[in-house]
C-alpha cells in the first residue's frame, strides 16, 4: 500500500515562528503536493512539486515555501508564521491521476 | 486562472436513491478529470477519473459524465449507502499533472 506520512498531527506554534512540515511517501512517486483545508473553502493547492528541486506555485503560495532535495519527502516551510496560517494542512503524491493523501496536520497559530 | 467550482455545496439524499454531483471547471487544458472522496477526518481518496477525450465512464455503482463544451462534469452514485456520505471533489488535472480542487459537495444519505 501507499503511504503517505505527515511528520505531525497536531502542532501549536506561536506568531512569528518558522515552522517545518514535513511529508514521506514511500512509493517513488514523481509529483508531491501541499494543500489546506478550511472550512468552506475545499483544498486550496499552496505548492506542488514534480521532480526533485522543481516546484510550482499553488493558488495560495504566499508565506510559505517548499523544499523538495529527495524525491521521497516535500517540506512545507512557514517562514513566520501568523494566525491566518491555522489550518489543516494535507499532504499528497500521485504518479498520474491518482493521488495518495496523508493523515493531515493541525496546525495552530497563537 | 484555474478555476472549479460546484453547483451545491450541500447534496441530501435518501438511501437507496441516485446521487448526482455536479462540477463546473474552467481550464480546458485539463487531460483529465478525477472524482475524490473525503470522508470525516480523513484525507481524500481517488474515486474514478475520465480522460479528457471521453464522455463517460463507467466504475463500480459511479458513473462520470463529461460534457466538454460547457465545462461541465458529474459524478452520479447509485443506489446510494450512508457509507456514501462524505464530501465530493472533483480535480482537472492541468499542466505538469498539477492537481486543482473545488470547494467540495456534501453528500449526507438519510436512512
Amino acid at each position: 500500500d501507499v503511504k503517505v506520512t505527515q511528520s505531525s498531527r497536531y502542532l501549536v506554534k506561536r506568531t512569528g515562528e518558522k515552522v517545518f512540515l514535513e511529508c514521506v511517501q514511500d512509493m517513488d512517486h514523481e509529483n508531491m503536493f501541499w494543500y489546506r483545508q478550511d472550512p468552506g473553502l475545499g483544498l486550496r493547492l499552496i505548492y506542488f512539486s514534480y521532480d526533485v528541486k522543481m516546484k510550482e506555485k499553488g493558488d495560495i503560495p504566499e508565506g510559505y515555501s517548499v523544499s523538495r532535495e529527495k524525491k521521497e519527502r516535500f517540506s512545507l516551510i512557514l517562514e513566520s508564521a501568523s494566525t491566518n496560517q491555522t489550518s489543516m494542512y494535507l499532504c499528497a503524491s500521485a504518479r498520474a491521476t491518482e493521488a495518495f493523501f496523508g493523515q493531515g496536520t493541525r496546525l495552530t497559530v497563537v | 486562472g484555474e478555476s472549479v467550482g460546484l453547483h451545491l455545496p450541500t447534496l441530501s439524499v435518501q438511501e437507496g436513491d441516485n446521487s448526482i454531483i455536479n462540477c463546473a471547471y474552467s481550464n480546458s487544458a485539463s487531460d483529465y478529470f478525477i472524482w475524490y472522496k473525503q470522508e470525516s477526518g480523513k484525507g481524500p481518496q481517488f474515486i474514478i477519473d475520465i480522460r479528457s477525450n471521453m464522455d463517460k465512464r463507467q466504475g463500480q455503482r459511479v458513473t462520470v459524465l463529461l460534457n466538454k463544451t460547457v465545462k461541465h462534469l458529474s459524478l452520479q452514485i447509485a443506489a446510494t449507502q450512508p457509507g456514501d456520505s462524505a464530501v465530493y471533489f472533483c480535480a482537472p488535472r492541468g499542466a505538469t499533472n498539477k492537481l486543482i480542487f473545488g470547494t467540495g459537495t456534501l453528500l449526507a444519505v438519510q436512512p
